[in-house]
């Protein structure tokens, strides 16, 4: 079976810092691994995903994570956060090929200080 | 694409109702999830379905929670009798099978059960 677990529940930043938010998974198969982020009273959207090739990802809004196999792991970063990214972030895991259930981590609530 | 349907978006019903969510999936995607996001619990998967089937309903939580898809473009969550402890907020999100595996989200219902 496949895990996913956030690090952190929330992550203080100060606007125009750089922030990361951790994500580690767990897997005895290969598998794809998502960002996804919910604004206030919203749905989840699709920020990125990793399937196959480059380790590093870019996403929508300036976001890109880097998947590491050999640290079962794959983090979020951007270089520059603004007041607009306050929002939660969820890391979600899937495996390689079926057509299966997405599991989701408990989320990372991302706090934008002025 | 309209993306995501569902409906109502809130739902505000006394103990021991019967509450009916519903759903209309992107069109031409061929998976369907039900999820109950809570702030105690964070995001749950309650059951999906490929192809209108159900495949993995363990995570509803007991038999007052029905799930059904007679169609590719509709499906419905049933609560019979709702408690207060349903409150949450039900997501429905599709993917397509033939696609990349991300799931597209609906916009939430957030249901009150007083």
């Amino acid at each position: 079976a496949q895990s996913v677990t956030q690090l952190d529940s929330q992550v203080p930043v100060f606007e125009e810092a750089p922030v990361e938010l951790r994500c580690n998974y767990s897997s005895s198969v290969s598998v794809y691994l998502f960002w996804y982020v919910q604004y206030p009273n919203q749905g989840l959207q699709l920020l990125l995903k990793y399937l196959s090739g480059s380790t590093l990802v870019k996403g929508i809004n300036g976001f890109e994570a880097e998947f590491n196999k050999s640290q079962t792991s794959f983090h979020l970063r951007k270089p520059s956060v603004h007041i607009s990214d306050t929002a939660e972030y969820f890391c979600a895991v899937s495996r390689m090929n079926r057509d299966d259930k997405i599991i989701f981590g408990k989320g990372t609530r991302l706090h934008i200080l002025p | 694409d309209a993306g995501v349907i569902q409906s109502p978006r809130h739902e505000v019903t006394e103990m021991g109702q019967e509450v009916t969510l519903r759903c209309k999936p992107i069109s031409g995607h061929n998976s369907l999830f039900w999820y109950r996001q809570t702030m105690m619990r964070g995001l749950e998967l309650l059951i999906y379905f490929n192809n209108n089937v159900p495949i993995d309903d363990s995570g509803m939580p007991e038999d007052r929670f029905s799930a059904k898809m007679p169609n590719a473009s509709f499906s419905t969550l049933k609560i019979q009798p709702s408690e207060p402890r349903d409150s949450a907020v039900y997501f429905c999100a599709s993917s397509s099978l033939a696609g990349t595996y991300e799931q597209y989200f609906g916009p939430g219902t957030r249901l009150t059960v007083t």
